[in-house]
């Protein structure tokens, strides 16, 4: 059972605009940044977000994060079948003294 | 560029040992902070340890606490995951990956590099 929890699956059109949902709690998101991983399958993951909203160089600009309270988000606008990936949220636990995960959400582009 | 390569992966009864490694290339090796993630088969991403400068500082996930032992020798550039008494449930690939930070700013911190992973299957 993961600590963050995410939708299983997103999906959408060519073109449309997708969001993933990070729910948490008071000792991770809600005290640290979220950062996001984009994993294709059979491949290591890839940090997509850091510091709940800031691109690495070379990342697109379809994608998008923010952070609210306990919860944060990604967004994928201008949905292309090169988005068809697991994503995965994470972040710092103050009463873990760890790093968790989210559960991970599976985009698919119908 | 910037390269992460595991290896040591296989095949362990539980009860059992296994080291696997990770090899560091194109940065400057003692000045990063690394970790362990690891990924069970069809599941999600789940941190296994964070390893400071000298490999004396650690933090380990509830789950792996006093079976597994993370390590780096800097003449190698390489890390290491001595993974003892093994159980089923370790059967995963093994990814290590690069701090961007660094010990101070732990809590802030992201992975901005990651291996390819290994495999360790944990099996009788």
């Amino acid at each position: 059972q993961s600590v963050l929890t995410q939708p299983p699956s997103a999906s959408g059109t060519p073109g449309q605009w997708v969001t993933i949902s990070c729910s948490g709690s008071k000792s991770n998101i809600g005290s640290n940044p979220v950062n996001w991983y984009q994993q294709f399958p059979g491949t290591a993951p890839k940090l997509l977000i850091y510091s709940n909203d800031q691109r690495p160089s070379g990342v697109s600009d379809r994608f998008s994060a923010s952070k609210s309270g306990t919860s944060a988000s990604l967004a994928i606008s201008g949905l292309q079948s090169e988005a068809e990936a697991d994503y995965y949220c994470a972040t710092w636990d103050d009463s873990l003294n760890g790093y968790v995960f989210g559960s991970g959400t599976k985009v698919t582009v119908l | 560029q910037v390269q992460l390569v595991e290896s040591g992966g296989g095949v362990a009864q539980p009860g059992r040992s296994l080291r696997i490694s990770c090899t560091a290339s194109g940065f400057i090796f003692s000045s990063y902070v690394f970790h362990w993630v690891r990924q069970a088969p069809g599941k999600g991403l789940e941190w296994v340890a964070s390893i400071s400068y000298d490999g004396n500082n650690n933090f380990y996930a509830d789950s792996v606490k006093g079976r597994f032992t993370a390590s780096r020798d800097k003449f190698k550039n390489a890390l290491y995951l001595q993974m003892n008494n093994l159980r089923v449930e370790d059967t995963a690939v093994y990814y290590c990956a690069r701090d961007a930070l660094g010990w101070q700013s732990l809590v802030r911190s992201w992975f901005d590099s990651w291996g390819q992973g290994t495999l360790v299957t944990v099996s009788s």
